[in-house]
């Protein structure tokens, strides 16, 4: 596989352990918010969305959490497994924007150990 | 396999040169999106067509030129290839013009030498 980012944040976590991943995005108007896991060599794969009018959503071992006041998004990882392990993208969704809808973010390595 | 489909996977050319990237939607999605992602940029939005028509442009260099067919596939030509147009290309499809949804291709990798 091909490394996506070698100058990423690194977030290193004991297998079983909970990760969180936060983000903070840059667009106070953003409608719509998701999370993106992208493993070595392939493309980004959709985690888990919140709307701009929700707080928290939970998913399948996720979580996302939403603070509009500070522009803060997390992604919440339960019981974290070697499979999580990968880079995560949160990236935000501005309808009314012409320069095009998903904007992401830097991105976080996760490791987890066994 | 997500539904999306990029080609070629790899591609090496010279600086200079001239190539098309191909990208086919997954069935029954409108939209598609290129975006480019390098070492130290992250994933950087590119242009978007819909239903055969630009929507929405980013930060897509003058050399770089996109358009979708009346099949929905869409090719992204890169032109006057420079060291700095190394990276990896990616295609996401929606089914809508905006929203969530997108789902992306597997990504082509270009390494101008």
């Amino acid at each position: 596989g091909e490394s996506v980012g070698l100058h990423l944040p690194t977030l290193s976590v004991q297998e079983g352990d909970n990760s969180i991943i936060n983000c903070a995005y840059s667009n106070s108007a953003s409608d719509y918010f998701i999370w993106y896991k992208q493993e070595s060599g392939k493309g980004p794969q959709f985690i888990i969305d919140i709307r701009s009018n929700m707080d928290k959503r939970q998913g399948q071992r996720v979580t996302v959490l939403l603070n509009k006041t500070v522009k803060h998004l997390s992604l919440q990882i339960a019981a974290t497994q070697p499979g999580d392990s990968a880079v995560y993208f949160c990236a935000e969704i501005f309808y009314g924007g012409s320069q095009g809808n998903l904007i992401f973010g830097k991105g976080t390595k996760l490791s987890v150990k066994p | 396999d997500s539904g999306v489909t990029q080609t070629p996977k790899h591609l090496i050319t010279a600086t200079g040169q001239r190539v098309t990237l191909r990208c086919s939607p997954r069935s029954g999605d409108l939209s598609v999106y290129w975006y480019q992602q390098s070492l130290d940029q992250g994933l950087q939005f590119l242009i978007q067509y819909y239903n055969g028509e630009e929507r929405a442009k980013g930060n897509i260099l003058e050399r770089f030129s996109a358009q979708q067919f009346p099949d929905l596939h869409s090719e992204l030509n890169l032109s006057s290839l420079e060291l700095g147009d190394s990276a990896l290309y990616f295609c996401a499809s929606s089914l809508q013009g905006t929203g969530g949804g997108y789902t992306f291709g597997s990504g082509t990798r270009l390494t101008v030498v």
